[in-house]
């Protein structure tokens, strides 16, 4: 079974606060990377996907990046803000099995 | 908005009784997922579908079934459900037809309750 770490497991700011969280995952059969945000009592929304070494997605104050060689991914918040709370998934794809989802960062921030 | 409906998205049963739930996708895409959501271990894939009556076992498929008779139906069945099957349930699908990167949209969840 592929196994996809994140961490923290949790993490509490407050309001204005950068922060960032890692996925780590293998660094072989490497075919792309999720990230998504996943607020609770909804769905899971996917944040961004990427598929190439030194990739960097940007979504307004929420960016992140992809070194496949080392098996990591950063994803960034800067100036936190409340409605940024949520549980942050990462999910790696080798192409020949569907996503295996790391247990998440569940951020809280502090208004 | 992917077009992913669940139902029902809240059931009470007691253990030992069988259960369906059923995913409708109005998206016409081949892949589909039944995951499992629980404290602590994030998302876990039950049963997947890689087509009509394609379907294969994810991490966590003892005691569920699946079946796809159409393409925009996937059904989970607990055969005899226990209370360990206690969960909230989630549909997802993969709008890449090559699944070349297997982006996956969710639907809304069913929260399962068994007594």
């Amino acid at each position: 079974i592929l196994n996809v770490e994140q961490s923290p497991q949790s993490l509490h700011v407050q309001e204005g606060d950068s922060t960032n969280f890692t996925c780590s995952f293998p660094s072989s059969n490497f075919y792309a990377l999720h990230w998504y945000r996943w607020e609770t009592a909804k769905s899971p929304e996917a944040l961004f996907v990427m598929t190439l070494n030194g990739d960097e997605k940007k979504k307004g104050r929420i960016s992140a990046t992809l070194n496949t060689k080392e098996g990591y991914s950063y994803l960034y918040i800067k100036g936190s803000q409340p409605e940024d709370s949520a549980t942050y998934l990462c999910a790696f794809y080798s192409g020949n099995t569907p996503l295996v989802f790391g247990k998440g960062t569940r951020l809280s921030v502090i208004a | 908005d992917a077009g992913i409906t669940q139902s029902p998205r809240h059931k009470v049963t007691e253990t030992g009784t069988p259960v369906t739930l059923r995913c409708h996708q109005t998206e016409n895409h081949r892949y589909m997922y039944w995951y499992r959501q629980d404290p602590g271990h994030g998302l876990r894939l039950i049963h997947y579908s890689y087509g009509v009556k394609d379907t294969d076992k994810g991490e966590v498929s003892d005691g569920y079934s699946v079946s796809r008779s159409k393409t925009e139906d996937f059904l989970l069945t607990l055969e005899s459900a226990t209370s360990s099957q206690t969960s909230v349930y989630f549909c997802a699908i993969s709008v890449s037809l090559a699944a070349s990167t297997d982006t996956q949209y969710f639907g809304p969840g069913t929260r399962l309750t068994v007594l």
